[in-house]
Parts: structure tokens; C-alpha cells; sequence
């Protein structure tokens, strides 16, 4: 099994609304990302998990919260957000000394 | 962490071979050089890595010079489902690290 798994694909929600975001591998990798989206743009950083611990925020606004439950899932967990956060949200893991991240197919969130 | 700097854009016809050739001035010593292949709405695909020299897979070759401080992505005979964005990323290897995406190439295949 070499895929990353996200779920919901799409999603839309209103700004009071509470929602999270899952990914899931099943490839023993020790390392996963949270990337952000927006249309016509790289995908930006947001978190990073080793070890199932939160090693690198990049000062992301705390109405994105973000969750290891065990070496094999991550969450974000979504709460209050606003239109402007609307985007492509990426899912990633990978293996220390490994050339290559495996992407998830993204889940496209719509903030209405 | 190094910068890289890609075109904005390229097209190509079908059949050719296309190059497309990233900067990265100030790559450290432990860096390296990977390139990923976009779809519209879909999660990046790496596509090839190295560190200096050539590298050569099923699908691209990846060539470095000496020092470094760029390096070309060639495809060969691209066929219109190659038009995708290519992203260069250059760091250590994944693991623990921030890795940050730069602007990326828009490839247009033309028929």
C-alpha cells in the first residue's frame, strides 16, 4: 500500500461550523504534513508530525488544529475559518532518508 | 533553506523533448534536489531526485552540474497528459524537515 489517504474529498462548510479533516497511511512512515492550497499557488506548509509529535507550526492561525492520533492517522480539525481559507488542503507522509513524500489526493474545503 | 527559482511557464508540442531548468543558488552540502509533477486538484507526484551528477528513471532525467546551483528536469517526448505544473524542491531528504515548495513551471503540451 503505497497511498495517502484523505477524507472528505470535498467539503463545505459555514463559518460557525466545526469539521475535521483525516488522512491516513499505512506505509510505516514516521513523518506527516499538513500543506494549504490556494488556487494558482505552491502548496504552503502548515504543520509537521515525527513521531506522532507536533515538530514544526508555521505560525498557523489556531481556528486550524491539528492532531496525531496514532503513527498512521492526522486530523485537522477545522473551527471557525473564514472564506479566505478556502483551498486545496494536502496531506503528506514520509520516511526519514526517504528521496520521496507520498501526497494525498487533497481535500478541497469551501468556507461559506 | 535554499530558494529556487523556476520559469513561470513553457509549452511544448507533443513528441518533443522538454527541459525545464531550476535555480537554487545557495543549495547546502546536504542538499537535495527533487522534482514533483502537479495535476489540477490533485496532490503533487515526485517524479525524480538527486544530488549532483546524472539520474535517470522510467519516466525523466534529472541532470546537475558540478556546482550545483541549478538543475534541469528533461522529459522526454511529452505527450499532452504531461501538462501539469513541475515543482523543484531542494532540501535534505524528507523527514522531520520543512520542505517548501517553490513557484513551480506550468507545462503546456500543444497537440
Amino acid at each position: 500500500d503505497t497511498e495517502v489517504t484523505q477524507t472528505p474529498k470535498h467539503l463545505v462548510m459555514g463559518m460557525t461550523n466545526k469539521k475535521s479533516l483525516k488522512c491516513e497511511q499505512h506505509m510505516g512512515h514516521r513523518a506527516m504534513y499538513w500543506y494549504k492550497q490556494k488556487a494558482k499557488k505552491p502548496p504552503e506548509l502548515m504543520f509537521v508530525y515525527s513521531y506522532e509529535k507536533l515538530s514544526i507550526n508555521e505560525s498557523v492561525p489556531s481556528r486550524f488544529s491539528p492532531e496525531c492520533p496514532n503513527s498512521s492517522l492526522l486530523n485537522l480539525h477545522l473551527h471557525a475559518l473564514q472564506p479566505e481559507d478556502s483551498a486545496l488542503y494536502l496531506c503528506a507522509s514520509s520516511q526519514e532518508g526517504d528521496p520521496s513524500a507520498f501526497f494525498g489526493q487533497g481535500t478541497r474545503l469551501t468556507v461559506v | 533553506l535554499a530558494k529556487t527559482t523556476q520559469p513561470i511557464s513553457m509549452d511544448s508540442y507533443e513528441g518533443q523533448e522538454v527541459n525545464i531548468t531550476c535555480s537554487h543558488n545557495n543549495i547546502a552540502t546536504n542538499d537535495y534536489i527533487t522534482w514533483y509533477q502537479q495535476f489540477p486538484s490533485q496532490g503533487p507526484r515526485f517524479i525524480i531526485q538527486g544530488y549532483k551528477t546524472k539520474v535517470t528513471n522510467e519516466v525523466a532525467s534529472l541532470f546537475i552540474p558540478a556546482d550545483r546551483k541549478s538543475s534541469t528536469l528533461s522529459l522526454p517526448r511529452v505527450s499532452l497528459s504531461d501538462t501539469a505544473v513541475y515543482y523543484c524542491l531542494v532540501g535534505e531528504t524528507w523527514g522531520y524537515q520543512k520542505v517548501t515548495f517553490g513557484t513551480g513551471t506550468k507545462l503546456q503540451v500543444i497537440p
